[in-house]
């Protein structure tokens, strides 16, 4: 069983541009949640997604946004991108969000 | 607002020591609770989590954590250090419901392991 995978696993960009990320959940999972963790610190709460809609959103700009499809993958997008959004994105499943979190690897984004 | 608190943000203990990482929490409903551990490069993996059940929790790896809620603590512990728990471990609170799955985090404990 396939647990949460993550695509790429590092990624570089330069300030201004915009970045998508990706997530696959574990088999049976139907609830996608976004995290950010900066070097040194834990987890933040970006936003969840659930039925391809956004649920819950943690304390963070508009130039986040995501997407869930119908097979509940979904996307994590960045746009107009800063320093300060260098930071591993950590992608996290569970079944209607009433179950313990199943995290991906991370994708190593660093911005230059 | 629901916040951890995790005290000492590095551990060092001998191989075969108890191992004690602290954990406090703030909340302003019954919390869950949760630990987890993350290597270097890795994601996240659940060590163990309070659902409001025994107050003690088993987890994984031979590491427990107590729920005090009159300390509003989730201490983690394991009786006996071995070299591969060296790693950063988080301490995280979640509201119930559909909020089950939205974690607020501590800033982590690294904890060293040494021969």
């Amino acid at each position: 069983d396939a647990g949460v995978t993550q695509s790429p696993t590092h990624l570089i960009k330069t300030r201004g541009q915009q970045v998508t990320l990706r997530c696959s959940p574990k088999s049976g999972h139907d609830t996608v949640s976004w995290y950010q963790q900066a070097l040194g610190q834990g987890p933040q709460f970006i936003f969840q997604y659930y039925e391809e809609e956004e649920r819950q959103r943690g304390n963070f700009p508009d130039r986040f946004s995501g997407h869930q499809f119908p097979n509940y993958s979904s996307e994590l997008n960045v746009n107009a991108l800063l320093l300060g959004d260098s930071a591993l994105y950590l992608c996290a499943s569970s079944r209607g969000g009433y179950t313990e979190a199943f995290f991906g690897q991370g994708t190593r984004l660093t911005v230059v | 607002a629901q916040s951890v608190t995790q005290l000492g943000s590095h551990v060092s203990v001998s191989e075969g020591a108890l191992v004690l990482l602290r954990c406090n929490y703030s909340s302003s409903v019954p919390p869950y609770l949760f630990w987890y551990v993350q290597y270097p490069n890795q994601g996240l993996q659940l060590l163990l989590k309070y659902t409001s059940a025994a107050t003690l929790v088993k987890g994984i790896n031979g590491f427990e954590a107590e729920f005090k809620k009159s300390e509003t603590s989730f201490h983690l512990t394991k009786p006996s250090a071995h070299m591969s728990d060296a790693a950063e471990y988080f301490c995280a609170v979640s509201r119930g419901g559909t909020s089950y799955g939205k974690l607020t985090f501590g800033q982590g404990t690294i904890l060293t392991v040494h021969p």
